[in-house]
């Protein structure tokens, strides 16, 4: 069975532009989670969805957006980046919404901002 | 607000050693506790988990010890490999939600 795949690996972007993370939950997964990894705030929650409703949201300015489409695929979007948003953005899956569904991660997006 | 604090921050253990990590929560309405463990460049995986019930709880190697009124709970690994050198991260989530409050990390570094 795929795992999660978080496309791009890598992206460098420019302060005051937007980006889009794209996220493939393994299959049969409907609940997908977003977090941020950064060597100064260590993992930090950013959003989670089911079946495409937000059920959850992390303390992030507005220009941290999210979505999951109906085959339960995710995409999150930053608009007018700052470098503070450079990390790395683990998405995980899981098949329920319980904390007992364990999360499955991916192995990220790196995402650095000049 | 630091509401799941993890200690040490690195731990050098040998191999066939006892690698503990220790980690405190504040939040009572706290109810799940993952560990996870990550490899550089790699994303997480989750380890073993336990909830506030039960005291102890055991997979293979890797065992949690929870102390329910000192709010505290810690990751043993018995026999210590060098394949088990990693990050290790405690957390902890509330009212059965998957929102994990996670720890600082423990960069565990197992000498041959």
């Amino acid at each position: 069975k795929a795992g999660v795949t978080q496309t791009p690996r890598y992206l460098i972007k420019t302060r005051g532009q937007q980006v889009t993370l794209s996220c493939s939950p393994i299959s049969g997964h409907r609940s997908v989670s977003w977090y941020q990894q950064t060597p100064g705030q260590g993992l930090q929650f950013l959003f989670e969805y089911f079946s495409e409703t937000q059920r959850n949201k992390g303390n992030f300015p507005g220009r941290f957006s999210g979505r999951q489409f109906s085959n339960s695929r995710s995409e999150m979007n930053v608009s007018t980046l700052e470098l503070g948003d450079s990390a790395l953005y683990l998405c995980a899956s899981s098949l329920g919404t319980s904390a007992d569904s364990p999360l499955h991660f991916g192995n990220g997006t790196r995402l650095t901002v000049t | 607000q630091q509401q799941v604090k993890q200690s040490p921050q690195s731990l050098i253990v040998q191999k066939g050693g006892i690698s503990i990590i220790n980690c405190a929560y504040e939040n009572t309405a706290f109810d799940y506790f993952p560990w996870y463990q990550q490899f550089p460049g790699k994303g997480p995986a989750l380890l073993i988990a336990i909830r506030p019930d039960v005291s102890e709880k055991k997979e293979g190697r890797f065992t949690i010890s929870f102390n329910k009124s000192a709010k505290q709970f810690s990751l043993h690994i018995m026999d210590s490999q060098p394949g088990d050198s990693a990050t290790y991260f405690c957390a902890a989530s509330k009212g059965g939600f998957q929102k994990l409050v996670f720890g600082t990390g423990t960069r565990l570094l197992v000498s041959p």
